[in-house]
């Protein structure tokens, strides 16, 4: 299946800090996404991305769809406590999703 | 709407027995999935479907059985449980891009 590799795996950092974390491919996608996952349930779709250098926001998270369509960025500005927890991407191909490994962030009050 | 609804959410198993996981959805949507999620290793795709009396394999099918008899429910059969099958099972429904996920059944095997 395609691989989606994300980075960092994992990250701690102070609240109001900001955060950078990526998803690449070897494999082209029309549409990236990326989820956030919190601890005992299922991802929840926090932003959709639909052309090649799309930037998108949703609140203090901005994304960008890679110029070359095989990565994609999200970004969290000022963090607060609640944004712990796992952050996926996925990119669809076809009719399906296919998921990164995830990155876990703790926010340190 | 409850949304994507999934039984039970903690289950432990012998090897070699079998068990049904469920997962009904509300929102009238065709598209409806079954991924397993593991350390390290992000949600990978079982089985979906695109619609009533449709289904085909995903990334790891084997060991695996699902049906859709209605559009609502799409349940997960597990034909004889390995631990190999230890996992936190998501089942998801969609329109479009957008993806709703149910919250969770963590099957232990023995």
């Amino acid at each position: 299946g395609q691989q989606l590799n994300q980075s960092p795996q994992s990250m701690f950092i102070q609240e109001g800090e900001d955060v950078s974390m990526n998803c690449t491919s070897s494999s082209i996608f029309n549409t990236w996404l990326w989820y956030k996952q919190d601890p005992g349930e299922g991802p929840v779709l926090l932003i959709a991305l639909y052309k090649a250098g799309e930037l998108t926001s949703n609140g203090r998270l901005t994304a960008q769809f890679g110029i070359t369509r095989k990565d994609s960025f999200l970004n969290i500005s000022a963090s607060i406590p609640s944004d712990v927890g796992i952050y996926f991407c996925a990119g669809i191909t076809g009719n399906q999703f296919y998921f990164g490994t995830g990155t876990s962030l703790t926010v340190i009050p | 709407n409850a949304g994507v609804t999934q039984t039970p959410k903690f289950q432990v198993l012998k090897t070699g027995q079998s068990m049904t996981l469920q997962c009904a959805q509300d929102m009238n949507h065709e598209y409806m999935s079954w991924y397993r999620q593991d350390p390290g290793m992000g949600l990978r795709l079982i089985h979906y479907s695109v619609g009533a009396g449709i289904t085909d394999q995903g990334e790891v099918p084997n060991g695996y059985n699902v049906s859709r008899s209605t559009t609502e429910d799409f349940p997960l059969r597990l034909l004889s449980a390995a631990p190999s099958q230890t996992s936190v099972y998501f089942c998801a429904s969609r329109k479009g891009t957008a993806q709703y996920f149910g919250p969770g059944t963590r099957l232990t095997v023995l």
